[in-house]
């Protein structure tokens, strides 16, 4: 059974800072891996898709890598604004199956 | 496009009582889901449609069932409500060559 584990749980960083977020997985047989945003409260928004043949995906300030042979992905941010505060979330496929997600507080 | 849209937004049960949560896409995908998300958790996955006329069993299908009504809409129903089902409820939707899931506001319920 795949186990998707995300840490740290929790992180506070000052404005302007890069970062980065894990995401590790138990199975490397997935299809792809996406990463998600969730705001208190809201829906989920994707931010990247990373397809199982790919390496790495970037939009804007953020980019994601995928390394399926240790199981793991990372998420940078860039730069981060007080805006980035939200907790990130991946998933891999087959099915889609969560990490336990990373809650960011970025301070002004 | 209003993409994914769930009903209602909150609701409150007392155990054993009744109700469906309703999940409508206006993106013509085929797919459809439906994920559960506790405090300090990922969502897990309760039900799902691949298509039109099919559903399937995800990790946490106990005490739930689920309607493909159409291709546009996507139900799930609660027959007797228990504590352990208060959680927010996600809703779903993927289209055929799209790798990518798009998500309803959800509904928080809360059991008492």
């Amino acid at each position: 059974k795949q186990e998707v584990t995300q840490i740290p749980a929790a992180l506070s960083v000052p404005e302007g800072e890069n970062l980065v977020l894990n995401c590790s997985f138990t199975d490397s047989a997935i299809y792809n891996l996406q990463w998600f945003r969730q705001d208190p409260g809201k829906g989920l928004t994707s931010l990247l898709l990373i397809q199982s043949s790919q390496r790495e995906q970037t939009s804007g300030r953020l980019n994601a890598s995928l390394d399926k042979s240790s199981g793991r992905s990372t998420l940078y941010i860039a730069a981060s604004q007080p805006g980035d505060s939200a907790t990130y979330l991946c998933a891999v496929r087959g099915v889609l199956t969560f990490g336990g997600g990373t809650r960011l507080m970025v301070k002004p | 496009n209003a993409g994914v849209t769930q009903t209602p937004k909150f609701q409150v049960l007392k155990t054993g009582q009744s109700m469906t949560l309703q999940c409508a896409q206006d993106m013509n995908h085929n797919s459809m889901y439906w994920y559960r998300q506790d405090p300090g958790m990922g969502l897990r996955l309760i039900y799902y449609s691949a298509s039109e006329g099919t559903t399937d069993k995800g990790e946490v299908p106990n005490g739930y069932n689920v309607s493909r009504l159409n291709k546009r809409e996507f139900s799930l129903r609660l027959e007797s409500a228990a504590p352990s089902q208060t959680s927010v409820y996600f809703c779903a939707s993927r289209g055929i060559g799209v790798y990518e899931q798009y998500f309803g506001p959800g509904t928080r319920l809360t059991v008492t």
